[in-house]
């Protein structure tokens, strides 16, 4: 079983449209989480980290659902722009925290 | 103002002919990654430089191979690339370990012919 799953997508959506997708994690141990975008042929970039009562960045919002162990991202209004592959990433807690990725969840915003 | 810059942005190379990847940052940030990424699937650590200290995954090929000679620069060097090399290289650096973000650079993409 993969440490990081995600759902590789694509998920088409109309613009201005909102789009969720979900991330699960094997490590219960993990303490940090993060959502990364990746464009085609780039280097990933951080989008937001994610915290254990859920945060919010301008259309973007992310949750952590430590029970089920899993990670979500919602994109509100979605833009051309947003069209990317979105990399759910966890941290582990072991002394030096290695990154755990998901091999991303692809979003094609439409117009 | 670029922070982690990695040269060349694409390479070509012959099968078996050794390669040098080269990765350097100006945010004077400890550790130091290297990831190899293939089409669709996960960045997959290679290994990481704490300062000095090097550390490898258990599952990285002897074929690569990494010098970091001082803070700046980080080397990727593989010996003897085979056609499944073929693939993105990110080098990646945080101020730390456990809880810091990590910074990616634009990757070189390595061709194998």
């Amino acid at each position: 079983r993969k440490e990081v799953e995600q759902d590789p997508g694509p998920f088409n959506v109309p613009e201005g449209a909102t789009v969720a997708f979900n991330c699960t994690y094997s490590n219960s141990a993990s303490q940090s989480f993060f959502w990364y975008r990746q464009d085609c042929r780039k280097e990933p970039k951080l989008l937001m980290s994610v915290y254990s009562s859920g945060n919010e960045d301008g259309r973007f919002t992310a949750q952590l659902n430590r029970a089920s162990q899993y990670i979500s991202l919602l994109i509100r209004d979605s833009k051309l722009s947003d069209s990317a592959t979105y990399l759910c990433v966890v941290k582990t807690t072991d002394s030096w925290g290695k990154l755990q990725f998901g091999a991303g969840t692809q979003v094609v915003v439409t117009p | 103002d670029a922070m982690v810059i990695q040269n060349p942005r694409y390479q070509v190379t012959q099968f078996g002919k050794p390669v040098t990847l080269s990765c350097s940052q100006t945010l004077n940030h400890n550790v130091m990654y290297w990831y190899q990424q293939k089409s669709s699937q996960a960045p997959k650590l290679l290994f990481h430089y704490y300062d000095k200290d090097f550390n490898n995954e258990a599952d990285t090929p002897d074929n690569f191979q990494s010098r970091r000679p001082n803070t700046s620069f980080c080397f990727l060097d593989i010996r003897s690339p085979g056609l499944g090399d073929a693939a993105m290289y990110l080098c990646a650096t945080s101020r730390g370990l456990a809880r810091d973000e990590q910074y990616f650079g634009p990757g070189t993409r390595l061709t194998v012919t």
